[in-house]
């Protein structure tokens, strides 16, 4: 079964506006990540989040992580209509290895 | 580089008959892996392998073989296809956990029709 999932499934916003997209999980969990996949395309790596770090910047992108409720968040701001895409996390757990995705949130940033 | 590089890009097979879809990368990554997309359910893992001549199963290994006989490629065969195995597949790749670097890259996938 599927390790994470993110909320919302869908979000639109204008350009310039902030989109936030939650990612909740099950288990203990190593690192988690996220990645961007454009329409038809493979996924790209955004960032990582250790399971001892809170918050993590990169750019416009913050990543937050709380693993007492189990749940990240990506924030990203000023978005831009190139950042139109699905936008997945994945959690890597202890002593496994192999990596869990969820359904993804799919931005549309309108011009 | 070329990265990770999957053929074919597009594939139409009848039901039961078999395949191979092609993953290599050029990175020197040990672990790599195939993954399955389907509409509202991300990825799923198939197989994997931490290194040529290892292999293990994923989350959705039924009617999917692997092997690893080189550290650069890695092809995923359907030995029977279902129209169930219609979906989008993906190979990624990345250096080993054990190094302390997660991040996977990955193809641009193989768009497979079962009829």
């Amino acid at each position: 079964s599927q390790q994470g999932e993110e909320d919302p499934q869908a979000l639109s916003i204008q350009e310039g506006e902030n989109a936030t997209m939650n990612c909740s999980y099950k288990t203990s969990i190593n690192n988690l990540q996220w990645y961007r996949q454009n329409s038809g395309r493979g996924l790209v790596h955004l960032i990582l989040i250790r399971s001892n770090e809170r918050e993590k910047h990169s750019g416009r992108l913050r990543v937050t992580l709380d693993t007492s409720k189990k749940s990240s968040s990506l924030l990203i701001t000023a978005s831009r209509a190139a950042d139109t895409a699905s936008y997945f996390c994945a959690t890597d757990m202890y002593n496994n290895n192999d990596m869990r995705f969820g359904a993804g949130t799919r931005l549309t940033v309108k011009p | 580089n070329a990265g990770v590089t999957q053929t074919p890009k597009f594939q139409v097979l009848k039901t039961g008959q078999s395949m191979t879809l092609q993953c290599a990368q050029d990175m020197n990554h040990e672990y790599m892996s195939w993954y399955r997309q389907d509409p509202g359910m991300g990825l799923r893992l198939i197989h994997y392998s931490v290194g040529a001549g290892i292999t293990d199963q994923g989350e959705v290994p039924n009617g999917y073989n692997v092997s690893r006989s080189t550290t650069e490629d890695f092809p995923l065969r359907l030995l029977s296809a279902a129209p169930s195995q219609t979906s989008v597949y993906f190979c990624a790749s990345s250096y080993p956990r054990t190094s302390g670097s997660y991040e996977q890259y990955f193809g641009p996938g193989t768009r497979l029709t079962v009829t």
